[in-house]
C-alpha cells in the first residue's frame, strides 16, 4: 500500500545553515507529493507540492523535487532562519492522504 | 477568506463519556477528511466525505467512532464511551474537489481539537 518514510528528528541547525529533510515514498499509480508545515501552536499548512515526476515545488525558499526513479521528495532550503522552526510533514495522495511522522526543526540564532 | 474551523479547540472527558467534535470546512469544498494525530506522530486518516456521502471510513479505529456530514457542509465526529487511548488531536481538512488516487488537490487543515481522556 501507500506509505511515506520521513527522516527522523529532531534536527537542530544554526541560522543560515543548509537544510535537507529526507522523504521517500511507496505508492501505486502517480500520486501527488506534498510538504506540510506545522508552526508551534498552529495547524498544518501547505508548504509546497509537486504533482508529477520531475516537478519541483517551491515556496518561502524551500524546494523539493519529485523523483520517481528514487521515489523521493526531499525538502531543502539553502539558508534557514529562526522563523523556520517548526515540524515538517511529507505526504502523498491516494484515496486519502498519507503522512510521514514529521521532522521537528529548531533553528538557533 | 475563512479557513477550516473546528470546535472545541480543547476537550477534556472522563473515561466512558461521549464527545462530539465539530468541523466547519471552507465553503464550497466538496471533500472533507478527519485525521487523528497522536503526540509526536503524523496525522492518520480516519474517514472521508464527498459532500454528504461517507465514502471511506476504513481508518476509524473502532465502532465507538462515528462521523456524519448530513448536509454536505459541517461535519461532526462522535466518539462514544471514550477511552484513554482516544487522547489525541483530531484534525479536519477540506479540499475543493473530489479526492482520488491521482488527486492533485491541496487539503486545507483546521487547527484541530485536542482531546484528553482522563
Amino acid at each position: 500500500g501507500n506509505s511515506v518514510t520521513q527522516m527522523e528528528g529532531p534536527v537542530t541547525l544554526s541560522e543560515e545553515a543548509f537544510l535537507t529533510i529526507n522523504c521517500t515514498y511507496t505508492a501505486t499509480g502517480y500520486p501527488s507529493l506534498f510538504w506540510y508545515v506545522q508552526y508551534p501552536g498552529e495547524g498544518l499548512q501547505l508548504l509546497l507540492k509537486a504533482t508529477k515526476a520531475d516537478d519541483k515545488g517551491s515556496n518561502k525558499g524551500f524546494e523539493a523535487t519529485y523523483r520517481k526513479e528514487t521515489t523521493s521528495f526531499h525538502l531543502e532550503k539553502g539558508s534557514v532562519q529562526v522563523s523556520d522552526s517548526a515540524v515538517y510533514f511529507c505526504a502523498l495522495t491516494g484515496n486519502q492522504f498519507y503522512f510521514g511522522t514529521g521532522t521537528s526543526l529548531t533553528v538557533i540564532p | 477568506g475563512a479557513g477550516v474551523s473546528q470546535s472545541p479547540r480543547y476537550k477534556v472527558a472522563k473515561r466512558g463519556q461521549d464527545v462530539a467534535l465539530r468541523c466547519d470546512p471552507i465553503s464550497g469544498h466538496v471533500s472533507l477528511f478527519w485525521y487523528q494525530q497522536a503526540l509526536g506522530q503524523g496525522p492518520e486518516f480516519l474517514t472521508y466525505f464527498q459532500n454528504e456521502a461517507q465514502l471511506d471510513k476504513s481508518g476509524l479505529p473502532s465502532d465507538r467512532f462515528f462521523a456524519e456530514r448530513p448536509e454536505g457542509s459541517v461535519s461532526t465526529l462522535k466518539i462514544q464511551r471514550t477511552q484513554q487511548e482516544d487522547s489525541a488531536v483530531y484534525l479536519c481538512a477540506s479540499s475543493l474537489v473530489v479526492q482520488g488516487v491521482e488527486s492533485t488537490d491541496t487539503q486545507y487543515f483546521g487547527p484541530g481539537t485536542r482531546l484528553t481522556v482522563l
